[in-house]
């Protein structure tokens, strides 16, 4: 069974930074692109970032360039999100995704504020 | 980038209703789009890829259709459980884009 279980969501203040992780297991983790998507409370679904299979390709959305990075762990079965200069927009339930993007992990939140 | 324009944006439908969703990309996109569904606090689940392949385990009463510039999504017969939000996302090339979602709500 495929498995995405994301972490490291919470409160943080403006100009901060937090990591999410997503743990994959039930799947070839190494031979799949991986994605964050977030969603804003009462918003709908935006892409933030993808990520290719072997770290080759890194794609962002212009809304994070510059500010997050996406990056993963084959041998960990692991992707990240290191999210710094949080603004209050930036507010969301991060999803991980693998591509494309049938399995879903349950979202961790992100609330960014003073 | 490929603007998805998603209409209409809400709708009030019956039980048994046939239900038609349709998002329009800003340029071609071949056959590179998915339609998902999400029920509120719920995680998105994925109904139709590659604009007309429906997901395993998905009814048969949702159907897509669509290549290049527009796309469908139809529900043949609203089921209690269809009430819900419907996106679509490219995913013809970066950045990826959604469109702003159909809510579809009990007439």
């Amino acid at each position: 069974e495929v498995q995405l279980v994301e972490s490291g969501g919470g409160l943080v203040k403006p100009g901060g930074s937090l990591r999410l992780s997503c743990a994959a297991s039930g799947f070839t983790f190494s031979s799949y692109s991986m994605n964050w998507v977030r969603q804003a409370p009462g918003k709908g679904l935006e892409w933030v970032s993808s990520i290719s299979s072997s770290s080759s390709y890194i794609y962002y959305a212009d809304s994070v360039k510059g500010r997050f990075t996406i990056s993963r762990d084959n041998a960990k079965n692991s992707l990240y999100l290191q999210m710094n200069s949080l603004r209050a927009e930036d507010t969301a339930v991060y999803y991980c995704s693998c591509y494309p993007f049938d399995y879903w992990g349950q979202g961790t939140l992100v609330t960014v504020s003073s | 980038d490929i603007q998805m324009t998603q209409s209409p944006s809400a709708m009030s439908a019956s039980v048994g209703d046939r239900v038609t969703i349709t998002c329009r990309a800003s340029q071609g996109i071949s056959n590179y789009l998915a339609w998902f569904q999400q029920k509120p606090g719920k995680v998105p689940k994925r109904l139709i890829y590659a604009s007309s392949s429906l997901q395993s385990g998905v009814p048969s009463r949702f159907s897509g259709s669509g290549s290049g510039t527009e796309f469908t999504l139809t529900i043949s017969s609203l089921q209690p459980e269809d009430f819900a939000t419907y996106y679509c996302l490219q995913h013809n090339s970066y950045p990826l884009t959604f469109g702003g979602g159909t809510k579809v709500e009990i007439k």
